[in-house]
């Protein structure tokens, strides 16, 4: 079954460092999003991407953040300086026009 | 805005009992979409189902349900004789429009913990 995957699992890092996230998306998919989860709280919308640009972003995806698909099967979030609250699970997603999101397994960014 | 409220923080219940997760949205926006996506302690998201809001029709998924009512602006999901493996965060979310289907605004997730 065709799945979101997402490297690394866990990074850590220290603060002021950048840090790229990697996602691979459904093959078919044309719709690809990140998302972050703070450690105990809820799952909270960063960014969406569609047909090579931003198609949508929360006031949380500053300047620090950037997204790109670098290749036709790749992903990538990019935070430029990390922060200590930057620390989160983040999730990559992907979705064909009008379905379901599906979740990648998430990378655990710790910023030390 | 819309808003989505999950008010259980925290469940905890016996294998076999049933449960019910309340779920309640808050939006103006004619058209919506509802979901509930489970997070097992691995921590993926799992989607389990997702209803628009023309079709108030009650769904069964073998030991799942989920009662959508309008009227109240909820979307419960029901888990019949609950399992051990049931055990996780469980989150309620909403995509408003038609424009993405993938912004999705999250409750904060009901905890439900099922012991043997």
């Amino acid at each position: 079954e065709p799945e979101v995957t997402q490297t690394p699992s866990h990074q850590v890092t220290q603060m002021g460092q950048e840090v790229i996230l990697r996602c691979v998306p459904i093959s078919n998919h044309l719709y690809f999003y990140w998302y972050r989860q703070i450690l105990g709280q809820k799952v909270e919308f960063l960014v969406s991407f569609y047909n090579n640009e931003i198609s949508e972003k929360s006031e949380i995806f500053d300047d620090q953040f950037s997204v790109e698909r670098p290749d036709g099967s790749n992903f990538t979030l990019k935070i430029r300086s990390t922060k200590l609250e930057d620390s989160a699970m983040y999730f990559c997603a992907s979705s064909k026009q009008n379905t379901e999101a599906f979740f990648g397994q998430g990378t655990r960014l710790t910023v030390v | 805005a819309q808003k989505v409220t999950q008010a259980q923080t925290e469940i905890s219940v016996v294998e076999k009992e049933d449960v019910t997760l309340d779920c309640v949205y808050e939006t103006r926006d004619t058209t919506y979409y509802l979901f509930w996506y489970k997070q097992p302690p691995s921590g993926e998201l799992v989607f389990l189902i997702r209803r628009n809001s023309f079709d108030e029709q009650n769904e069964i998924s073998g030991r799942y349900s989920w009662n959508f009512q309008k009227s109240t602006s909820s979307f419960n999901f029901t888990i019949t004789a609950s399992q051990v493996v049931d055990s996780a965060v469980y989150f309620c979310a909403l995509i408003v429009g038609g424009t993405s289907y993938g912004k999705l605004t999250f409750g904060q997730g009901t905890i439900l913990t099922v012991h043997p």
